[in-house]
């Protein structure tokens, strides 16, 4: 069974400040993927990284995936309290059909 | 494009009653995942189907089915509910559901059993 650990599980920090959500597991996952949602709505995909140490850019958040693809981190710089919300890592692992692999979220609070 | 739609939105049934919730993917995707979002398990996979045919099923006891139709549409089913299937539940489409196929998510079905 292939399980996510994501970490923290809240934070709350003021408007500016920078943080890193970190998402590990043990297994080796073919692609990670990032949603946030938000209260009443589904996930929104917001990237997805597939090679082993890619990083990828969005604005002010940068996604990492690591050499051996089985962990990837979310950095947001200058974080803004319209970046609050619930983020969560997936992963696909092998041919998963529409199966992916959630952690268990990261509840941001920006505050003003 | 039409996102993918859930109907209802929210629903509250009693326990031992039976419940069916309903997915309209997005144009052109064939592929449908289930997911339960529940605050201590998080997000858990159901089920998938593709051009009318479950592929891959998540670890959920037989009271939990699901059906495609002809047009990609689909419905999940639960029958003889339990306190503990109160969550919400979400539908998700995308054009092949493997290989870096997005997953785009619909807004849910909120249920509550009471």
């Amino acid at each position: 069974t292939q399980l996510l650990e994501q970490s923290p599980q809240f934070l709350s920090i003021q408007e500016g400040e920078n943080l890193t959500v970190y998402c590990n597991s043990s297994s080796v996952f073919s692609s990670l993927q990032w949603y946030r949602q938000e209260p009443g709505e589904g996930p929104v995909l917001l990237v997805t990284v597939v090679t082993g140490g890619e990083v990828k850019k969005l604005k002010r958040l940068t996604f990492q995936f690591g050499d051996a693809r089985k962990d990837s981190s979310l950095h947001i710089t200058a974080a803004q309290p319209g970046d609050t919300g619930l983020y969560l890592c997936a992963g696909e692992g092998g041919t998963s059909y529409g199966k992916l692999t959630f952690g268990q979220g990261t509840i941001l609070t920006v505050h003003p | 494009k039409a996102g993918v739609t859930q109907t209802p939105r929210y629903l509250i049934k009693t326990r031992g009653q039976q419940v069916t919730l309903s997915c309209s993917p997005i144009s052109g995707h064939r592929s449908v995942s289930w997911y339960q979002q529940t605050p201590g398990q998080g997000l858990q996979f159901l089920f998938e189907y593709f051009s009318e045919t479950q592929r891959n099923k998540g670890n959920f006891p037989g009271r939990f089915s699901g059906r495609q139709f002809s047009n990609s549409r689909s419905e999940m089913n639960v029958s003889t509910l339990e306190l503990g299937d109160s969550a919400l539940y979400l539908c998700a489409s995308s054009l092949a559901g493997q290989g870096y196929s997005p997953l785009h998510f619909g807004n849910g079905t909120r249920l509550t059993v009471t």
